[in-house]
């Protein structure tokens, strides 16, 4: 219940295409979605976050799509670019959970590995 | 740069010893969480820290153990390390411990164990 399902596991696009990346959910005590980005040796960063109350948010090149009843949400990536290559990590969390120990923890999908071709 | 640092950088160690992560939050964030990343695992929260005080365990191991200062920087201690151990060590920092604070990572550490 604690899981976070990410697909696909890689993706090539061309320059300018929209890659979407799909993530799902089973635990509906999640109410904080971000999205990480993460270069080769780099930490990961923090792209953009939704909370469930919201359907969509964007920003700059980035949005979110939130399906609440589905338990699904998506990052599309607008007119990609090469330097968008990267490893991109869909996460969740709570604001508590039972006994008040899970206070933003971050559970994240198994990560999908993006390259766009110039 | 998040500001969020940690170090080493790079760490290589031989099966049963003992090593010492550090990490400094950004200025101001009260709350640190490790994470380790390896190939099989992805990405997994082992242990989060706010103002000094534990606040969430993940599935770290017993021979994992880590604490926050009262400066605030945290230190992840592994001991008898095996093989399995090699991953990547990261710290995040948020200003609180709630789920809608954005955690930034630092670069993080390599941690080998040959």
């Amino acid at each position: 219940q604690q899981q976070v399902k990410q697909s696909p596991q890689s993706l090539i696009v061309q320059k300018g295409g929209i890659p979407i990346i799909n993530c799902a959910y089973e635990n509906t005590a999640f109410d904080y979605f971000p999205w990480y980005q993460q270069f080769p040796g780099k930490g990961p960063a923090l792209l953009i976050a939704i909370r469930p109350d919201v359907s969509e948010k964007k920003e700059g090149r980035f949005t979110i799509s939130f399906n609440k009843s589905a338990k699904q949400f998506s990052l599309h990536i607008m007119d990609s670019q090469p330097g968008d290559s990267a490893t991109y990590f869909c996460a969740a969390s709570m604001v508590s959970g039972a006994g008040g120990t899970s206070y933003g923890k971050l559970t994240f999908g198994q990560g999908t590995i993006l390259t766009v071709h110039p | 740069d998040s500001g969020v640092t940690q170090t080493p950088k790079h760490l290589i160690t031989a099966t049963g010893q003992r090593v010492t992560l550090r990490c400094s939050p950004r200025s101001g964030d009260l709350s640190v969480y490790w994470y380790q990343q390896s190939l099989d695992q992805g990405l997994q929260f082992l242990i989060q820290y706010y103002n000094g005080e534990e606040r969430a365990k993940g599935n770290i191991l017993e021979r994992f153990s880590a604490q926050q200062f009262p400066d605030l920087h945290s230190e992840l201690n592994l001991s008898s390390l095996e093989l399995g151990d090699s991953a990547l060590y990261f710290c995040a920092s948020s200003p609180g411990a709630g789920a809608f604070y954005e955690q930034y990572f630092g670069p993080g550490t390599r941690l080998t164990v040959t």
